[in-house]
């Protein structure tokens, strides 16, 4: 069965500092999303992604945060400058109900 | 208010007996009201989809069941085991096919299940 994969799985970074976080959704998905979950908190939706382009995005995605498709395969989550409160579980999702492992960021 | 609600925070049951789990919304017009599994660490599992139009969908030992007028939908594991022991997320998805906001998620709050042997 096809699978979204997700990298790092875990992420520590320095608070201020950019990350770059990794996603290759399955091949032949046209819609890909941004997910995060802070611990102990509901699954909360960030952006979706559809023919290259931002189709829509959720109050917590600020200019801090970017997607790309760079390559055609991969999906990538850019925060910019990190904050203490952007740790959480960043989960990507292909098609409508594929989601990733995740990658858990905490921010020092 | 949008809100979406699952009923119980914990459920504790034992092997064999069905669970069944609530998700209730207010405020929404959902077109598909989805549940998953979410084991620690992990991601969300998709488990089944029900649209507005269907009142009824069954996988295996799984059962949904989707209450438009209620605003509700039911989540049944029939014949449970140690190894469905696990939190289960409903969410919904108000957006139509195609449109800007196809495959947007609104995630409950979860119901971690715990089946005992």
């Amino acid at each position: 069965e096809p699978e979204v994969t997700q990298t790092p799985s875990h992420q520590v970074t320095q608070m201020g500092q950019e990350v770059i976080l990794r996603c290759v959704p399955i091949s032949n998905h046209l819609y890909f999303y941004w997910y995060r979950q802070i611990l102990g908190q509901k699954v909360e939706f960030l952006v979706s992604f559809y023919n290259n382009e931002i189709s829509e995005k959720s109050e917590i995605f600020d200019d801090q945060f970017s997607v790309e498709r760079p390559d055609g395969s991969n999906f990538t989550l850019k925060i910019r400058s990190t904050k203490l409160e952007d740790s959480a579980m960043y989960f990507c999702a292909s098609g409508a109900q594929y989601f990733g492992p995740g990658t858990r960021l905490t921010v020092l | 208010s949008q809100k979406i609600e699952q009923n119980s925070e914990a459920l504790n049951i034992q092997e064999g007996k069905t669970a069944t789990l609530t998700c209730n919304y207010t405020n929404y017009s959902p077109a598909y009201l989805q549940w998953y599994r979410q084991d620690p660490g992990r991601g969300p599992v998709f488990l089944l989809l029900i649209r507005e139009n269907e009142k009824e969908k069954r996988k295996e030992r799984l059962k949904v069941t989707f209450d438009t007028t209620l605003k509700q939908s039911l989540f049944h594991i029939t014949a449970s085991q140690p190894a469905d022991s696990a939190t289960y997320l409903c969410a919904l998805d108000i957006a139509k096919s195609g449109g800007t906001s196809y495959g947007k998620l609104t995630f409950g709050q979860g119901t971690i299940l715990t089946v005992h042997p």
